[in-house]
């Protein structure tokens, strides 16, 4: 069974920093791009970032180009998502999904959320 | 960015109608490339529909997703209680891959 668990959010000031991680387990770890999808609250689903199975290949929304870094380690199965310069904009749950091709996002992690307020 | 509008923005039914949702895009994708999640409150999205046309692992049959170009729609053909619901389309055959703004099915 396919887990995806996320980590790591939590209240943030405007202009801080946080790291997300996204532990997996159940699949190839390694084999599969992996993405971080958000959601503001009462909003609906924004991609934020994307990365190769391999790692060496990465892409980032325009909101948060410069600012967030997507890695991970397949030796750990852990996805991450490093975030600096935080606004309130970024207040939102941040899902990591497994990305099947022909399928897209097939496996959600259940959300972790990221709170950026003074 | 290709910018995909759903309508109707809610959708209010009674259990054992059929809903209708719309997905269109400000360009053409490519019906590879266009999927339907449905999310509850306080859950991840799940996937239903991959391929525009495709249901997904354990998606029942009263699910159907059609269309081409800059046209996709949901059918749900008969509403069970547990379908009420948010749903979201997405394309990801262009970069940025694109999620539209979701419509909620409400029960009437």
């Amino acid at each position: 069974e396919v887990q995806l668990l996320e980590s790591g959010g939590g209240l943030v000031q405007p202009g801080g920093s946080l790291r997300l991680s996204c532990a997996a387990s159940g699949f190839t770890f390694s084999t599969y791009a992996m993405n971080w999808v958000r959601q503001a609250p009462g909003k609906g689903l924004e991609w934020v970032s994307g990365i190769s199975g391999g790692g060496g290949s990465t892409q980032y929304a325009d909101s948060v180009k410069g600012r967030f870094t997507i890695s991970r380690d397949n030796s750990k199965n852990t996805l991450y998502l490093q975030m600096n310069g935080l606004g309130v904009e970024d207040t939102a749950a941040y899902y990591c999904a497994k990305f099947v091709g022909g399928r897209s996002l097939v496996d959600w992690g259940q959300g972790t959320l990221v709170t950026v307020s003074s | 960015e290709i910018v995909l509008t759903q309508s109707p923005g809610t959708l209010s039914l009674s259990p054992g109608e059929r809903a209708t949702l719309s997905c269109r895009a400000s360009q053409s994708v490519s019906s590879s490339y266009l999927v339907w999640y449905q999310q509850k409150p306080g859950q991840a999205p799940r996937l239903l529909i991959y391929g525009a046309s495709s249901r997904a692992t354990g998606i029942p049959d009263r699910f159907s997703g059609s269309g081409s170009g800059t046209d996709f729609t949901l059918t749900i053909s008969r509403l069970e209680p547990e379908d009420f619901a948010m749903y979201y389309c997405q394309q990801y055959g262009s970069s940025p891959q694109t999620f539209g703004q979701g419509t909620k099915v409400e029960i009437k």
